[in-house]
């Protein structure tokens, strides 16, 4: 199996640039994702690392090492839209189904 | 985009009832489903694997006679809580897997079911 962890809060200023980090051990591996997450709200899909290095989309970017076993989400421009939390995910492709295994998640919150 | 749709979005039930929560791809097939539970300020947990037209693979730790799931549809998934308990109360979420577009990586979540056993 696997487990991922991420720290669990993160403060940032609107405008500014946050990185949040994903640690991960696991055995099958078949890719990381990262997902938001507002409050009372179902997961969005922000990015899917499965080889090393840098995926950019937009004002958020996902950074993958697999030798490390470590995944960053980059996120630019804050905007306090972005307050949410932020969802780590590694696949397991054991059964050929992306089964998902989430961290805790990391709660960030975007101030003025 | 793929969508995918739970019913209801909030249930409050009696300890003991039970309650079907519904899951539903509503333009594309899945094959396979996936139901997450969520305390609350904690993430998500993988219950078990809802496959079309067998039987479900759970997570260990899940009674699979406690929560019933029946994938007899592509566009449908259901997830029977029997005999409710307060403890069972938390936000239910499934998601699904579109095969057909070259990106079956990625899962498609449904809004969540608040269960609230009382």
């Amino acid at each position: 199996g696997q487990n991922s962890d991420q720290p669990t809060e993160m403060t940032a200023t609107e405008g500014a640039i946050v990185q949040i980090n994903c640690t991960y051990q696991t055995s099958g591996f078949n890719g990381l994702f990262w997902y938001q997450q507002h409050a009372g709200e179902a997961p969005t899909f922000l990015s899917y690392n499965v080889l090393d290095g840098l995926e950019e989309k937009g004002r958020f970017s996902s950074f993958l090492s697999r030798s490390k076993g470590y995944s960053y989400l980059l996120l630019k421009e804050l905007q306090m839209k972005d307050s949410a939390s932020y969802l780590c995910a590694v696949a397991n492709s054991g059964a050929g189904s992306y089964q998902l295994t989430f961290g805790k998640g990391t709660k960030l919150s975007v101030i003025p | 985009g793929a969508v995918v749709s739970q019913h209801p979005s909030r249930v409050i039930c009696k300890s003991g009832t039970s309650v079907k929560i519904e899951c539903r791809s509503l333009d594309f097939q899945a094959t396979t489903m996936f139901w997450y539970r969520q305390f609350p300020k904690k993430s998500l947990m993988l219950m078990a694997t809802s496959n079309e037209g067998s039987k479900a693979t759970y997570e260990q730790g899940v009674e699979k006679d406690k929560f019933l799931i029946n994938h007899a549809s592509l566009t449908l998934s259901t997830l029977t809580v029997t005999s409710a308990h307060p403890e069972d109360s938390s936000f239910y979420i499934c998601s699904a897997r579109d095969t057909s577009t070259g990106r079956d990586y990625e899962q498609y979540f449904g809004p969540g079911t608040r269960l609230t056993v009382t």
